[in-house]
This record gives C-alpha cells, sequence and structure tokens, in this order.
C-alpha cells in the first residue's frame, strides 16, 4: 500500500495569515492526490483534487500544487472557518490511502 | 441536491455482524461508483472499499484487511449502498462514511454522508 504522511500533525494560526500542509507519498503518484477539509463532527468534503483542482464553491485562497511524492496545500489568509482538519489521499492505486490527518488551531 | 443518508450503526458485540445502509438521492445512483471511508474516533480517515458502477462491471475492491471481513454490494432499484461488516472487532469501532466517486481525475469523494457510528464492545 501506498503510505500517505502529513506534517505537521498540528497546526496553529491566526485569521490572516499563510499556512502550508505537506503530504508525501512512499511512492510516486503522479498528480492524483486529493485534500478534504473536516469540521469538528462532521463528515469531510473535497477541497481539491487532482492536485491542484478546486472543488466547485472552494475559494481561491486555497491552492494545491505538488507531483511524484511532494505535494502541498496552502490556504492564504485565513478566515475563521478554515480552521479544520485537513487530509490528504491519493487515488493513484488501490487501496486509496489517506494522510494522518492536519488540524489547524487557532 | 445529493443526499447520501447513512443508517444501521450501533452497538455490537464482538464477533457479531452488522449492516449499514446508505439510501442515495439527487444524482443517478446506478451511474455512480461509491466507496465506504471510516474514521475511528479521534483518528485519520481509512479508506475501507469501494464499488463500480454495473455498467462498468459491478466489480468491489476493499482494503486488505478488511478483505473476506466486509461486503459492499448496491441495490440500484432502491438507490441504495450496503455494507455488510461480520466478525467485528473492537478495532473496527469508528464513524463510516459512504461517498460518491464521480471520477473527477481517479477517485475524487465528491459527497458524503453524514456518517453512521459503529461501536463494537463486549
Amino acid at each position: 500500500d501506498i503510505q500517505m504522511t502529513q506534517s505537521p500533525s498540528s497546526l496553529s494560526a491566526s485569521v490572516g495569515d499563510r499556512v502550508t500542509i505537506t503530504c508525501r507519498a512512499s511512492q510516486t503518484i503522479g498528480t492524483y492526490l486529493n485534500w478534504y477539509q473536516q469540521k469538528p463532527g462532521k463528515a469531510p468534503n473535497l477541497l481539491i483534487y487532482g492536485t491542484s483542482t478546486l472543488e466547485n464553491g472552494v475559494p481561491s485562497r486555497f491552492s494545491g500544487s505538488g507531483s511524484g511524492t511532494d505535494f502541498t496545500l496552502t490556504i492564504s489568509n485565513l478566515q475563521p472557518e478554515d480552521f479544520a482538519a485537513y487530509s490528504c489521499q491519493q487515488s493513484h492505486s488501490l487501496p486509496h490511502t489517506f494522510g494522518q490527518g492536519t488540524k489547524l488551531e487557532i | 441536491e445529493v443526499q447520501l443518508v447513512e443508517s444501521g450503526g450501533g452497538l455490537v458485540k464482538p464477533g457479531g455482524s452488522l449492516r449499514l445502509s446508505c439510501a442515495a438521492s439527487g444524482f443517478t445512483f446506478s451511474n455512480a461508483w461509491m466507496t465506504w471511508v471510516r474514521q475511528p474516533p479521534g483518528k485519520g480517515l481509512e479508506w475501507v472499499g469501494r464499488i463500480k458502477s454495473k455498467t462498468h462491471g459491478g466489480t468491489t475492491d476493499y482494503a486488505a484487511p478488511l478483505k473476506g471481513k466486509f461486503t459492499i454490494s448496491r441495490d440500484d432499484s432502491k438507490n441504495t449502498l450496503y455494507l455488510q461488516m461480520n466478525s467485528l472487532r473492537t478495532e473496527d469501532t469508528a464513524v463510516y462514511y459512504c461517498t460518491t466517486d464521480f471520477l473527477k481525475f481517479g477517485t475524487t469523494l465528491d459527497y458524503w454522508g453524514q456518517g453512521a457510528l459503529v461501536t463494537v464492545s463486549s
């Protein structure tokens, strides 16, 4: 199985900050990388797919980049509603494994 | 509006069985690939398995540790997805989510249900 490793596991930031979350795959996955946002007690929401394509309705302050094994999710100008958990997922090979998640806190 | 509503969760003893259902609406269910994802309390997301649409063979794939223990099926006439879970262990305790996969780019888990909590405990 492809292992997905996210860093950091948790991150403290303030409104208006720019933050970056990293996801590393144990083997190359091209650009088959998705990001999900999850708020406490809620189901995850698809944020970005194919490494860099924003899902409909996702604000442009979110961006994704990378290829191969190293990927990043960047959130610019953090808003209060962005404080949540973020998970990456590879869809290159079955099983479509997730990273362990990054909790973004104020 | 896409809606996915899971049901069937609850408390089950170790070694027991449970079947989750996921009622789908707002899209053409028969054309959709569907995936189950679970999340143990306080932990990350875990891919459980998926079922393709019948036009793509209706085949299933599972996470290796769950193969033979969990079974995913679908009833397109009822717009319903199922997850049959047998020989449950305490480590299967989790919120189970059903998701759509509209194949935007590889697999994309586009819509999620609210989740069904399964607690395995004596």
